[in-house]
C-alpha cells in the first residue's frame, strides 16, 4: 500500500484479556518500529525490526509484551493479560534501511483502552 | 532523565505571529528529525538535519541544527491555524542505532 496501515484503529478490552495489534508497513521498507504514546505525550520506544537481524526488544515494558514480524513484512504486537496502564496509542512506523538518516513513516495508530 | 528536552511544552498564539520551539540535549546526534502530529493521526516527518549548523527551510518553517549537533530549533513565520499540532523532535545517537528517541513535544495552537 501507499502508507503504513494499522488495525484495528480502536480497541477496547477488559483488564486481563490479550490483544493483538497489526501493522502493515510500506512495501520495501526493511525497518519496522513500534512506539507507544500516552495522551499528548512523546513517543516511547517499544521494539524494532531490521531485515533478518534479531529485533531490538529493549523498550518492551514487561514480559506481557511481545512482537513478531513475519516474512519481513507484517508485524503483530501482542499484549497479554492487559492492565489499565497499557491504555495508550500504539504507533507503528517503517523506514528504509535503519543505518541511514531517513525519518519514519507512521501509521495512524491503534488506540487501546483497557477497562 | 529525558534525552531530548523540548520547550515550551505548550504554546498558544494568534494567527500571523512568529514563534520558535526548541529541542535540546546533552548528547551529540548523528541526525535529528522534526515531526508534526495532528489529533488521531501518526506523526508526519517534516525534515531531517544531519550536519552541524545546517539550516533547512520548508515554506514558512525554518529548521536549524546546532553547530555541536546537540540541539535544534524550529521557527515558524506568520503562523496559520493549519500549523496547529504537536511538534516532536527525534534523534539518533549514531547511524547504527535504528531506533530514534523522541522528545515529549510542543503543543502549538494558532488561533484565527
Amino acid at each position: 500500500g501507499a502508507g503504513v496501515s494499522q488495525s484495528p484503529s480502536n480497541k477496547v478490552t477488559e483488564k486481563g484479556k490479550d490483544v493483538e495489534l497489526r501493522c502493515d508497513p510500506i512495501s520495501g521498507h526493511t525497518a519496522l518500529y513500534w512506539y507507544r504514546q500516552s495522551l499528548g505525550q512523546g513517543l516511547e520506544f517499544l521494539i524494532y525490526f531490521q531485515g533478518n537481524s534479531a529485533p531490538d526488544k529493549s523498550g518492551l515494558p514487561s514480559d506481557r509484551f511481545s512482537a513478531e514480524r513475519t516474512g519481513g513484512s507484517v508485524s503483530t504486537l501482542t499484549i497479554q493479560r492487559t492492565q489499565q496502564e497499557d491504555s495508550a496509542v500504539y504507533l507503528c512506523a517503517s523506514s528504509v534501511p535503519a543505518v541511514t538518516n531517513y525519518g519514519y513513516t507512521f501509521g495512524s495508530g491503534t488506540r487501546l483502552t483497557v477497562v | 532523565t529525558q534525552l531530548l528536552e523540548q520547550s515550551p511544552q505548550f504554546l498558544s498564539i494568534q494567527e500571523g505571529e512568529n514563534l520558535t520551539v526548541y529541542c535540546n540535549s546533552s548528547s551529540v546526534f548523528s541526525s535529528l528529525q522534526w515531526y508534526r502530529q495532528e489529533p488521531g493521526e501518526g506523526p508526519v516527518l517534516l525534515v531531517t538535519v544531519v550536519t552541524g549548523g545546517e539550516v533547512k527551510k520548508l515554506k514558512r518553517l525554518t529548521f536549524q541544527f546546532g553547530d555541536a549537533r546537540k540541539d535544534s530549533s524550529l521557527h515558524i513565520t506568520a503562523a496559520q491555524p493549519g500549523d496547529t499540532g504537536l511538534y516532536l523532535c527525534a534523534a539518533k545517537v549514531n547511524t547504527n542505532a535504528g531506533k530514534s528517541t523522541f522528545g515529549d513535544g510542543t503543543t502549538l495552537t494558532v488561533k484565527p
